[in-house]
């Protein structure tokens, strides 16, 4: 079984400041892990996944994400914030060996970069 | 590449009728392709896996006999919403596995645009 919970549904940063979307996840197998990225009435992009090796893995548009097992956190960051950067952000996970290497969701954070 | 495309983006329908979107795999093939439910500002609920050539498996919950789904190639599936009532209306994406990755990169799955399904 997993899961994966998104601490915040909406956070609001300042252009230009830290961003930071929380995860953490739960799972009975080595997570795959993602973050997805969604502008209105349009589908998912993927920014970044941890499957093996260096937990700090760097993403499109800036973004980077870090790897905590002992924390079983995978909390998504970006250095300075840009207006287009305001979007709704998933956090997924999937399993090693699960069956259908199924995909599961967070709630998502709407990021939200005041001018 | 890895494009996966949904037909229509869009659509209204009255309360009742059918309702059939699309989902293409447009430069690769894909044995599996997932279908998921979206209200608004919620996230992404897994309706089904299609499985190329075999049937759907359903999440609980799910009305398979509701929400027909078919794969009958490798680079489409379709996603079929019987007697539409105005509950139905969401935001429908479909993603699609590469099949040459299965082994390979198993988790890696390409999204559609989305199709927003309004019923009336």
């Amino acid at each position: 079984a997993q899961s994966v919970t998104q601490l915040g549904s909406h956070v609001s940063v300042s252009e230009g400041a830290l961003v930071l979307l929380r995860c953490n996840y739960s799972s009975s197998v080595p997570p795959y892990l993602f973050w997805y990225v969604q502008y209105p009435n349009q589908g998912l992009q993927l920014l970044l996944k941890y499957t093996t090796g260096a937990t700090l893995v760097k993403g499109i548009n800036g973004f980077e994400a870090e790897f905590k097992k002992s924390e079983t956190s995978f909390h998504l960051t970006k250095p300075s914030a840009h207006m287009s950067d305001a979007a709704e952000y998933f956090c997924a996970v999937s399993g090693h060996n699960n069956a259908g290497n199924m995909l599961t969701f967070g709630g998502g954070t709407r990021l939200m970069v005041k001018p | 590449g890895a494009v996966v495309s949904q037909h229509p983006s869009r659509v209204i329908c009255k309360s009742g009728t059918s309702v059939k979107i699309e989902c293409r795999s447009l430069d690769f093939q894909a044995t599996t392709m997932f279908w998921y439910r979206q209200f608004p500002k919620q996230s992404l609920m897994l309706m089904a896996t299609s499985n190329e050539g075999s049937k759907a498996t359903y999440e609980q919950g799910v009305e398979k006999d509701k929400f027909l789904i078919n794969h009958a190639s490798l680079t489409l599936s379709t996603l079929t919403v019987t007697s539409a009532h105005p509950e139905d209306s969401s935001f429908y994406i479909c993603s699609a596995r590469d099949h040459r990755l299965a082994g390979k990169r198993p988790y890696e799955q390409y999204f559609g645009p989305g199709t927003r399904l309004t019923v009336t």
